[in-house]
């Protein structure tokens, strides 16, 4: 199974909202609603920002949304701000376990 | 509370066997649902899945790994041991370990570093 396709890196101003795409096959992401998105800061181990496409943890912000279409996820940051800085990475469970995506960087101008 | 907590060499040497142990807390591995699963990332690069079990015992492993990794677990330990052979520099990585709830890894370890140098 090949990695799951993100953009590289993308990039807002405070207080924009922000899209990033994830995308896979009809054997991964089209195929499950298990979708889900990971922040990572530098050093740290990433934490679970949205589960099953499109819920969201107790304690992450309401300003973190997710959806699918076809085999597309995508992750939305609205009211961008300073912290949300940080690598984010989409996984999808698959039926020999789950893949990762290949990663993208956000950067608050 | 959830913990997980990564143990084992930092350095091995090129074909040689990596063994990492999990040791969690705040949860059973005998519950239904649950799961561990093992992640790494080499310095710099995106995250990578290798290998989860269930609390049934069902395995899954990475495709591209498959035939270098095993993944065993102590119930009664609170462990999770994941063993991977001939060890090659580009192993090189932070490695993790994850509790898995039904769909999604919802926790995570702090991660070990582990180096493959001669």
């Amino acid at each position: 199974q090949s990695a799951l396709t993100q953009p590289a890196s993308v990039s807002g101003s405070p207080g924009q909202s922000i899209t990033i795409s994830c995308t896979g096959t009809s054997s991964d992401v089209g195929g499950y609603n298990y979708v889900s998105w990971y922040q990572q800061h530098p050093g740290k181990a990433p934490k679970l920002m949205i589960y099953d496409v499109s819920n969201r943890p107790s304690g992450v912000s309401n300003r973190f949304s997710g959806s699918k279409s076809g085999n597309t996820a995508s992750l939305t940051i609205s009211g961008l701000q300073a912290e949300d800085e940080a690598d984010y990475y989409c996984s999808s469970y698959t039926s020999s376990g789950y893949v990762f995506g290949t990663g993208t960087k956000v950067t608050v101008l | 509370q959830i913990t997980l907590k990564e143990s084992g060499p930092t350095l091995v040497k090129p074909t040689q066997t990596l063994t990492l142990t999990c040791t969690f807390s705040g949860f059973s591995l005998s519950t239904s649902g649950v799961g561990v699963g093992w992640i790494r990332q080499p310095p710099g690069k995106a995250l990578e899945w290798l290998a989860l079990i269930y609390w049934d015992d069902d395995k899954r492993y990475s495709p591209s790994l498959k035939s270098r990794l095993t993944i065993t677990k102590d119930t009664s330990k609170n462990q999770v041991v994941l063993t991977m052979t001939n060890m090659d520099p580009v192993d090189t990585a932070t490695y993790y370990c994850a509790h898995l709830s039904s769909t999604s890894v919802d926790y995570w370890g702090q991660g070990t570093l582990v180096t493959v140098s001669s």
